[in-house]
């Protein structure tokens, strides 16, 4: 199975600040990488597939790049409502498997 | 609208067998493929399992941990996904979600797109 492996786990930031989060894979999954947004006690929502294709929906403060093993997710003023888990996901292969999740909270 | 409504889950005791649904609307659910996603309390998440659409044969894949024991069908005419979970065990304990995985054609990957609004099962004895 590849291990994707996001740093940090969490961090602290502020409204208007810029975000990076990174993801890493055990081994080379082209741009086969997708972003997830969780906030408590609801589903996950998909921000960006295919490594930097923005979801339908989705603000365009967010944007993601990379290819191969490491991948980013920047935020690029962080707003109220962007605090929540940010999970990295790989569908190059069988069985598709999630990042440990980034928490963003308020500092 | 496009959504996915959960149905099933609860607390059930080790050993036993629970089916949880899932129904569809909004969309041309046949021409989707359905997947499981389960999330243990406090932790990430975790792929369960899924079923192709007919197009693409209808067949599954399942997680190794569930291999054996969880199966998913689905009812095109009902627009309905099942999670059949027999043998539940302590760790199976999660938040179980209904998601549509989309192919993007033109990039060759695919993504969870839409997902239910989840279900918990509680395996305890």
């Amino acid at each position: 199975d590849i291990q994707m492996t996001q740093s940090p786990s969490s961090l602290s930031a502020s409204v208007g600040d810029r975000v990076t989060i990174t993801c890493r894979a055990s081994q080379t999954i082209s741009s086969y990488l997708n972003w997830y947004q969780q906030k408590p006690g609801k589903a996950p929502d998909l921000l960006i597939y295919a490594a930097s294709s923005l979801q339908t929906g989705v603000p365009s403060r967010f944007s993601g790049s990379g290819s191969g093993t490491d991948f980013t997710l920047t935020i690029s003023s962080l707003q109220p409502e962007d605090f929540a888990t940010y999970y990295c996901q790989q569908s190059y292969s069988i069985p598709p498997t999630f990042g440990q999740g980034t928490k963003v909270e308020v500092k | 609208e496009v959504q996915l409504v959960q149905s099933g889950g609860g607390l059930v005791q080790p050993g036993r067998s629970l089916r949880l649904s899932c129904t569809a609307s909004g969309f041309a659910f046949g021409d989707y493929d359905m997947t499981w996603v389960r999330q243990a309390p406090g932790k990430g998440l975790e792929w369960v399992g899924f079923i192709r659409s007919k197009v693409y044969g209808g067949t599954t894949e399942n997680a190794a941990s569930v291999k054996g024991r969880f199966s998913i069908s689905r009812d095109d005419s009902q627009s309905i996904a099942y999670l059949q979970m027999n043998s539940l065990q302590i760790d199976d304990t999660a938040v179980y979600y209904c998601v549509r995985r989309r192919r993007f054609l033109r990039y060759g990957n695919d993504a969870f797109d839409i997902w239910g609004q989840g279900t918990m099962v509680t395996v305890s004895s």
